[in-house]
Parts: C-alpha cells; structure tokens; sequence
C-alpha cells in the first residue's frame, strides 16, 4: 500500500529564512509526487509535481523539491520565505492509471515569523 | 480554463438531518472525479471516486454515499448524520489521459458541522 510521511506537524522559520519541508513515501511502482499547499478555509492548490525526469522540480511561488529515490523522500524547499508562505504544506503520492488515486501525507503547518 | 466549485460553503446540520454536498467542474469533459474529507490533524481521506457517470467507488465504508448524475457533477449525499460526519469536504477533478491523468485539482471545500 502507498504511504506519505510528513515528520514535522509544525514549522516555524523567520521570514526572509530558507525552509525545507520532508516528505517520505512508500510507493510499490515508480511514483508520482506532488506538493499541495491549503491556507485556512480554503482549497488546495498544487505547488510542483514530479512525474520523471530531472529530479529537481521547480514550483510556483519560489518553490522546488527533489526526489530522491534511494531515500524515498521528496522534500520541498524554498530559499527565502514570505510571510505569505504561512499555511499547511501536503505531500501527496499516486501512480499511473485512468483513475489514480492520491494518497496524502498528514501535513506540515508553516509559521513564518516576522 | 477548468473551474471547480463547491456548495454550500459552510452548513451547519444536527444529528441526524440528511445531507447533500454538490461538486460542478466545468471546461472539461469525462473527468475523474473525487471527495475527499479533511478532519483536524489528519490530512485527507478520500472518500469516493468517480471514472465517469453512475461509476463510483467507495474508499472507506461509513455513512455516507456519493452519485454522479452527470459527467461534471459530483454529489455527495447522508440519510442521517453523525457528529463524526463534521470536517472539511473537498471535491477534487483530474483527466483521464496523458500526464495530467494523474494531477489533481480541488475545489475551495465546505466546512460541515453537525451538532
């Protein structure tokens, strides 16, 4: 079965900081990973996917993250954070097929401190 | 462009009142359609899926159902309500074909709270 572990439930960094946030996934097959970010109340909005090639993807908002396969880990990162970057982060992993299902990890919650 | 809406966008319903929560995409045709709830800490849990219409599959057995009358319009529905039933529903599309199969976009969500 497909699994997402996000470790850190809440982050806080200063604005202007680098931030990483640490996604591991459990995924029988090749993966296709995917971060989404959520502000309160709302919807979520997907940051970057990778689905193959260069391991290292860009984003929207400044955002990258690397997949590594040998560490099954997929992390985002962001060199310098705005203070518009505070919300809830969420890893997610899913494989091909006409109806593929995502599997989310639980979320990290960034604070950025002013 | 594809849009995805949701509504209501916040219901207050008592314990054991009836439930309908509706999901409309439009600018495609025959997507893959999804609920998903979001509970306080626990990330998303999918509910239902949808290949196409009158197709659904149930993720997790529970007290709640979902149809699919037409191709962009995805409903979710209870006869009686729980108080478990309370969080955050999200409806989410993604196509069927080529990279994008596999790409999900969600709709802004309704807040439930059953008292």
């Amino acid at each position: 079965a497909q699994s997402v572990t996000q470790p850190d439930i809440h982050i806080t960094v200063s604005e202007g900081a680098s931030l990483e946030l640490r996604c591991n996934y459990s995924y029988g097959a090749t993966p296709y990973l995917f971060w989404y970010v959520q502000s309160p109340g709302q919807g979520l909005q997907l940051l970057l996917k990778y689905f193959s090639g260069d391991t290292l993807v860009q984003g929207i908002k400044g955002f990258e993250a690397e997949f590594k396969r040998s560490q099954s880990s997929f992390n985002l990162r962001k060199p310098s954070v705005h203070w518009s970057d505070a919300a809830e982060y969420f890893c997610a992993v899913g494989g091909a097929g006409t109806a593929s299902k995502l599997t989310f990890g639980t979320g990290t919650r960034l604070q950025v401190t002013l | 462009s594809q849009t995805i809406h949701q509504w209501p966008a916040t219901l207050v319903q008592p314990v054991g009142s009836p439930l309908s929560l509706e999901c409309t995409v439009e600018g495609t045709s025959n997507p893959n359609l999804y609920w998903y709830r979001q509970a306080a800490g626990r990330g998303l849990q999918l509910l239902f899926y949808s290949v196409g219409i009158g197709q659904i599959s149930s993720e997790v057995p529970q007290n709640l159902s979902a149809s699919r009358p037409q191709d962009r319009q995805f409903i979710l529905s209870s006869k009686k309500l729980l108080l478990s039933d309370s969080g955050f529903y999200l409806c989410a599309w993604s196509g069927t074909s080529g990279s994008r199969g596999n790409e999900q976009f969600f709709g802004p969500g309704t807040r439930l709270t059953v008292l």
